[in-house]
């Protein structure tokens, strides 16, 4: 079936670096999409969503982008911290699916000192 | 304020056994969703519960079941337990969950291991 899925399991980067991490959606219903990120022994942390009618969201060091043509999404982190590095996963809703979110398999962060 | 609380924090069961996992949900949010996290893949939906009716079920098999409190707290049982049942059970509240597009915010999991 249709899934989210992500283009790159880990991405290290040097702090103070910007980070991208990508993610590829294929399910063309899916109209809210959400970044979480998960600490080991943790539960999955909110960091940002984004619904369908918007390009670009941005919040505190992170933006979240959305192409809807390529059904591609990004979240970007500025000035990446140590304290960011964590598995970060992308997730899409349905409008029609309630609460069912469709995750992705996650992408590892590893920030370099 | 505290946030989604889960328990227990970790279970060891034997296979064929059965269990039960408790959710208490942000003070105020009033649906509850369940996720199976298998290691190193991202959270898998079973189910979602409102106003103590199921509004959404995942491809689980029977032996998942689940309920929820007027209290807006829920529980989700699992019997029969198999080895690949080893996972880490999430629970997430959100306000109402009726329509899409409605932040979920998870508890920390409890990690259950079947022997």
């Amino acid at each position: 079936g249709e899934s989210v899925g992500l283009h790159l399991p880990t991405l290290s980067v040097q702090e103070g670096d910007n980070s991208i991490i990508n993610c590829a959606y294929s399910n063309s219903a899916s109209d809210y999409f959400i970044w979480y990120k998960q600490e080991s022994g943790k539960g999955p942390q909110f960091i940002i969503d984004i619904r369908s009618n918007m390009d670009k969201r941005q919040g505190q060091r992170v933006t979240v982008l959305l192409n809807k043509t390529v059904k591609h999404l990004s979240l970007q982190i500025a000035a990446t911290q140590p304290g960011d590095s964590a598995v970060y996963f992308c997730a899409e809703n349905m409008n029609n699916a309630g609460n069912m979110l469709t995750f992705g398999g996650g992408t590892r962060l590893m920030v370099k000192p | 304020d505290a946030g989604v609380t889960q328990s227990p924090t970790h279970l060891i069961k034997t296979r064929g056994q059965h269990v039960t996992l408790r959710c208490s949900p942000i003070s105020g949010h009033k649906s509850v969703s369940w996720y199976q996290q298998v290691l190193g893949q991202g959270p898998q939906f079973i189910f979602q519960y409102y106003e103590k009716e199921e509004r959404g079920r995942g491809n689980f098999p029977d032996r998942f079941s689940a309920r929820q409190f007027p209290n807006y707290s829920s529980e989700l049982n699992v019997n029969a337990l198999l080895l690949g049942d080893s996972a880490l059970y999430l629970c997430a509240s959100s306000l109402a969950g009726v329509r899409a597009q409605e932040t979920q915010y998870f508890g920390p999991g409890t990690r259950l291991l079947v022997l």
